[in-house]
């Protein structure tokens, strides 16, 4: 089983609106939680954390249910410029470095 | 601030043959990482350094070496070049291990 699964997509959504991506997480040990973003034939820039009481900025929400082992991102009012792939990452307890999911890609339409 | 830079870019080989990613961070982050990523596949980790001075595998180190030069540069080694690790190369360090990552542009390589 996979440290870390999310939904490969794609997601494609017309601007404006509202889209959310799911990340589970094998490990009940995890600690810390990240969404990163990852432009085509780029590297990965860290996009938000995710904190346990959940977080905000701006029009990108990241929400942590840790009885169900899931993270989310919630994107508002979605722009073009939020086309990407969108990758979920986790550090479990005592790990030396993140996991990282594979990524979901999001296509936003005019 | 250049963050995290990487050298080549591009490069193609052919079986057999030997080369070196560079890797070098100037935002005096203590941990450095290389990562592979592949279709379908994510990131995986080849190597790390916690700190300057030591080195440990990652879930792919199998053909690679590394080496901490110092506290700004981790290099990577392919000794005997494989078509299995044609893949884009990822470098990146962080202020601490398992803090957030930032990473370089990153190294396409083809091997032949």
């Amino acid at each position: 089983r996979k440290e870390v699964e999310q939904d490969p997509g794609p997601f494609n959504v017309p601007e404006g609106a509202t889209v959310a991506f799911n990340c589970t997480y094998s490990n009940s040990a995890s600690q810390s939680f990240f969404w990163y973003r990852q432009d085509c034939r780029k590297e990965p820039k860290l996009l938000m954390s995710v904190y346990s009481s959940g977080n905000e900025d701006g029009r990108f929400t990241a929400q942590l249910n840790r009885a169900s082992q899931y993270i989310s991102l919630l994107i508002r009012d979605s722009k073009l410029s939020d086309s990407a792939t969108y990758l979920c990452v986790v550090r479990q307890t005592g790990a030396n470095n993140l996991f990282f999911g594979t990524g979901t890609r999001l296509t936003v339409i005019p | 601030n250049a963050g995290v830079t990487q050298t080549p870019k591009f490069q193609v080989l052919k079986t057999g043959q030997s080369m070196t990613l560079q890797c070098a961070q100037d935002m005096n982050h203590n941990s450095m990482y290389w990562y592979r990523q592949d279709p379908g596949m994510g990131l995986r980790l080849i190597y790390y350094s916690a700190s300057e001075g030591t080195t440990d595998k990652g879930e792919v180190p199998n053909g690679y070496n590394v080496s901490r030069l110092n506290k700004r540069e981790f290099s990577l080694r392919l000794e005997s070049a494989a078509p299995s690790q044609t893949s884009v190369y990822f470098c990146a360090s962080s202020e601490w291990q398992g803090s957030m990552e930032y990473f370089g542009p990153g190294t396409r390589l083809t091997v032949l």
